[in-house]
């Protein structure tokens, strides 16, 4: 089992759309969690930290269930703009200087 | 604001070249990240420097070397590479080492021939 997984997509929704992405992790004793975002060619750019109380920023929401182990991003009112790929990233409990990421769910938002 | 400067933005080299690939930031962040990138896959860690101390290193060849001059600085050196270690390598920092979130510079695309 890989130490982080996502669903690949693609996610096709239209404009306005809610969209939920799950994202597992095999460690339990994983103690950060994040989720990136990345356009095509460019960096991943830090989209929010997930607190074990959720954690909400306009229209996106982190949650985190360590019962379950795993951690979801809830986008509401998808733009156009929203269209990328999202990375999950867990640190790794025995290192935790280690970011793993997962491989990255591809959004696609069409008018 | 966040800032993480990576310098060349494209890279071609042959496999006979050295070559360096530099990264800067100004945010006072303590540790800072060598990852490797490759097509439709996720980034892969390389390096982790600590307080300007090597305190990871994921078992990469040694035909890449990296150095931390300052806490500001970090450069990754390549030498004798492979067409295979074309990729989008990126270099991230955060305020500490532990979990902290990590922010990353735009990448610099190499190629080798």
């Amino acid at each position: 089992r890989k130490e982080v997984e996502q669903d690949p997509g693609p996610f096709n929704v239209p404009e306005g759309a809610t969209v939920a992405f799950n994202c597992t992790y095999s460690n339990s004793a994983s103690q950060s969690f994040f989720w990136y975002r990345q356009d095509c060619r460019k960096e991943p750019k830090l989209l929010m930290s997930v607190y074990s109380s959720g954690n909400e920023d306009g229209r996106f929401t982190a949650q985190l269930n360590r019962a379950s182990q795993y951690i979801s991003l809830l986008i509401r009112d998808s733009k156009l703009s929203d269209s990328a790929t999202y990375l999950c990233a867990v640190t790794n409990p025995l290192h935790t200087d280690k970011l793993i990421f997962g491989t990255g769910t591809r959004l696609q938002v069409f008018p | 604001d966040t800032e993480v400067t990576q310098t060349p933005k494209h890279l071609v080299m042959g496999m006979t070249n050295k070559k360096s690939l530099k990264c800067e930031q100004h945010m006072g962040h303590r540790a800072m990240y060598w990852y490797k990138q490759k097509a439709k896959k996720p980034p892969e860690l390389m390096f982790v420097y600590s307080y300007e101390k090597l305190s990871i290193n994921e078992s990469v060849p040694s035909r890449f070397s990296p150095e931390c001059p300052n806490s500001s600085l970090l450069n990754l050196h390549l030498h004798a590479l492979q067409p295979e270690d074309s990729a989008l390598y990126l270099c991230a920092s955060s305020h500490a080492t532990g979990g902290t979130e990590a922010f990353f510079g735009q990448g610099t695309r190499l190629t080798v021939v």
